[in-house]
């Protein structure tokens, strides 16, 4: 079945600093999406990409939609804390349902 | 204000007792999903329903059920058949088709007592 995997799992910034993670699936997707979670939370939608090589901004987020439309990453640029959380890409490929990415947490050092 | 009510917010389950999680919409939306988050590995899907009285299997079915009565309401029972019930689940709406946005509920946290 269709798998989407994100990397890193984790990781840890000072605050300002940039951060990027990767969103990869095994079959081609119709679309992705991003979504954000903080902790405690749920998730909550951020942007859709449709485009094969479509790039997309939302003030310091930036993502991107690969040229095979098999993988997406997000980035953001000189982080705050207000950008804690879980990120998780979900894509479509064929099924009438989202598949999840495992998610990767950000976490800002003051 | 509309929205997605999830209830409870917490609930504890005996051995061998089935219980339901209520999910309630408000957002005249069509399809509604239910997931499972467990730590560091996401939403897996349970299941989904793309119009009333109609719903499929999603990636981890089972031993859960459902139901699509009514537009507005999924409900979600994990029977006694699940072995391993403790987790976060959540319930999302969007409209009608895989590439819409998803809203989602503030989630049931399950326990096994």
């Amino acid at each position: 079945g269709q798998q989407v995997m994100q990397i890193p799992q984790y990781q840890h910034v000072q605050e300002g600093e940039d951060f990027t993670t990767y969103c990869n699936s095994s079959t081609t997707l119709s679309n992705i999406q991003w979504y954000k979670q903080r902790p405690g939370g749920h998730p909550v939608f951020l942007i859709q990409l449709v485009k094969s090589g479509e790039v997309k901004k939302q003030k310091r987020l930036t993502f991107q939609f690969g040229e095979a439309k098999k993988n997406s990453s997000l980035h953001i640029t000189a982080t705050q804390t207000t950008d804690v959380g879980t990120y998780f890409c979900a894509g479509t490929a064929g099924r009438r349902a989202l598949t999840f990415g495992s998610g990767t947490r950000l976490q800002v050092q003051p | 204000d509309g929205g997605i009510t999830q209830s409870p917010k917490y609930l504890f389950r005996k051995e061998g007792q089935n219980v339901t999680l209520s999910c309630e919409q408000n957002l005249n939306h069509d399809a509604m999903y239910w997931y499972r988050q467990d730590p560091g590995q996401g939403l897996r899907l349970i299941y989904y329903s793309q119009i009333v009285n109609d719903f499929q299997k999603g990636d981890i079915a089972e031993g859960y059920s459902v139901s699509r009565e009514k537009k507005e309401s999924f409900p979600l029972t994990v029977t006694s058949a699940q072995k391993n019930p403790t987790a976060f689940y959540l319930c999302a709406s969007s409209q009608s088709g895989a590439n819409q946005p998803q809203h989602f509920g503030d989630g049931t946290r399950l326990s096994i007592l």
